[in-house]
């Protein structure tokens, strides 16, 4: 069964910096487009950034040069580096496989305050 | 940035009621378009991908039409577990975008 449990979110102040991780089950990160993707609390869905199997990256221009995408292999692990946050980025933060999206985590909610 | 509009925002239907939501796109996006159902503090499920391919387990009364810039949802007969927040996506393109959603209410 395809399962994904994200985690690392919490309260941050703007400036901070924070680590997600997605945890992946029944399915190889490696070889598969995996995506972050976000809600804004009460808003609608925004595409984060995607890392193909083959190692290449994309990004929103909303979180280029201030999120980084990665994943640790031997883990099973999917990872969102987030830098320079702004109140901006608050929002749940989902982990989710495929092209298109088809299956997703729980989220997890990350909130950038003072 | 490919913008994807949908139409209407909030709709509101009974039990039984044919839906159709509409997603068009700001330029082509050929059939890369996936369709998503959303309840309250729940991540999103998928239900259609290449604008009308039923993903495996989604009910028959959902189907997806479309190609280009112009694609549609339909619920055939609207049950109590649909009502929800649809949103479509397209895949096309970087950056993904997706549709600022669709509201089914009880009417």
């Amino acid at each position: 069964e395809v399962q994904l449990v994200e985690s690392g979110g919490g309260l941050v102040q703007p400036g901070g910096s924070l680590r997600l991780s997605c945890a992946a089950s029944g399915f190889t990160v490696s070889a598969n487009y995996m995506s972050w993707v976000r809600q804004a609390p009460g808003k609608g869905l925004e595409w984060v950034s995607v890392l193909y199997s083959g190692g290449s990256t994309y990004y929103a221009d909303s979180v280029k040069g201030r999120f980084t995408i990665s994943r640790d292999n031997s883990k099973n692990t999917l990872h969102l580096q987030m830098d320079s946050l702004r109140a901006e980025d608050t929002a749940v933060y989902y982990c989710a496989r495929g092209r298109p999206t088809d299956y997703w985590g729980q989220g997890t909610l990350v909130t950038v305050s003072s | 940035d490919i913008q994807m509009t949908q139409t209407p925002s909030t709709l509101s239907a009974s039990v039984g009621d044919r839906v159709t939501i509409t997603c068009r796109a700001s330029q082509s996006i050929s059939s890369w378009l996936a369709w998503y159902q959303q309840k309250p503090g729940k991540a999103p499920k998928f239900l259609i991908y290449k604008a009308s391919s039923l993903e495996s387990g989604v009910p028959s009364r959902f189907s997806g039409s479309g190609s280009g810039t112009e694609f549609t949802l339909t619920i055939s007969s609207l049950q109590p577990d649909d009502f929800a927040t649809y949103y479509c996506q397209q895949y096309n393109t970087y950056p993904w975008t997706f549709g600022q959603g669709t509201k089914v209410e009880i009417k």
